[in-house]
C-alpha cells in the first residue's frame, strides 16, 4: 500500500469542539484529498489540495477548512464539530489528478456526542 | 453537475454465481476507474479504463468501458467470498478530482 497515514483512527468528540485530522502521505504526491464516507452516500469529496497552499472545495465543504503547509502533511478542521460531521473520513493521494488512481488511507471514525 | 449511478445498490449472490455491477453517466467521460472497498477497510484501486469499448480482465473480473464512454461494468466470474465488498466507479471531475458513485455492495454467501 501507498505510504499515507491517517491520525487519529478514531476519535469521539463534543459539539461544538475543534478537531483536527491529519493525512501523512511519504510518497511526493501532488494531489490530496479529504472524503467523507456516510452510509448511502458513498464517498463524498470535502476538500482536496493541488499543491502546497493550493487548495480548492469539494461537494460537502461547508463546515470544514484544510491547509497543507508541506507536501505531505494535508489537515482537515472542523472548527466547531457538529454531529452531522460523525462519519468515516478518508484521505487520499494521487500523482496526477484524473489520470493516476487514487490510494486511501485506513480512515479516521469520527463520532460527534 | 456531472453525476455517476450505479446499480445495483446492494447484491446478494451464492458463491459461484456471476455478479455485475454498472456504473452510467450522464456525460461522456474521459476515462473511468474502480475500486473495491472491503468491509471495514479502505477504497483500493482496481483499474483504470480509458478508450471507447475498452475491455480489461483481472482473473475472474471483466471491466467493459461503454462504446459512447457513458458507461462502464464491472463482471466477476465464479464468485468467492474474497470477493465482498462494495464496489465504487470513479470518473475525473474538472479535472481536479474524481467523482465516486454510490457503490454497489456485493455479499457471498458461502
Amino acid at each position: 500500500d501507498a505510504g499515507i497515514t491517517q491520525s487519529p483512527r478514531h476519535k469521539v468528540t463534543e459539539t461544538g469542539t475543534p478537531v483536527t485530522l491529519r493525512c501523512h502521505q511519504t510518497e511526493n504526491h501532488r494531489y490530496m484529498y479529504w472524503y467523507r464516507q456516510d452510509p448511502g452516500h458513498g464517498l463524498r469529496l470535502i476538500h482536496y489540495s493541488y499543491g502546497v497552499k493550493d487548495t480548492d472545495k469539494g461537494e460537502v465543504s461547508d463546515g470544514y477548512s484544510v491547509s497543507r503547509s508541506k507536501t505531505e502533511d494535508f489537515l482537515l478542521t472542523l472548527e466547531s464539530a457538529t454531529s452531522s460531521q460523525t462519519s468515516v473520513y478518508f484521505c487520499a493521494i494521487s500523482a496526477d489528478s484524473s489520470n493516476q488512481p487514487q490510494h486511501f488511507g485506513d480512515g479516521t471514525r469520527l463520532s460527534i456526542l | 453537475g456531472q453525476q455517476v449511478m450505479q446499480i445495483p445498490q446492494y447484491q446478494h449472490v451464492q458463491e459461484g454465481e456471476d455478479f455485475t455491477t454498472y456504473c452510467n453517466s450522464s456525460t461522456t467521460l474521459s476515462n473511468i476507474q474502480w475500486y473495491k472497498q472491503r468491509p471495514g477497510g479502505h477504497p483500493v484501486f482496481l483499474i483504470q479504463l480509458v478508450k471507447s469499448g475498452e475491455v480489461k480482465k483481472q482473473k475472474r473480473l471483466t471491466f467493459q468501458f461503454g462504446e459512447a464512454k457513458k458507461n462502464s461494468s464491472l463482471h466477476i466470474t465464479a464468485t468467492q467470498t474474497t470477493d465482498v465488498g462494495t464496489y465504487f466507479c470513479a470518473n475525473p471531475r474538472g479535472g481536479q478530482n474524481f467523482v465516486f458513485g454510490p457503490g454497489t455492495r456485493l455479499s457471498v454467501l458461502p
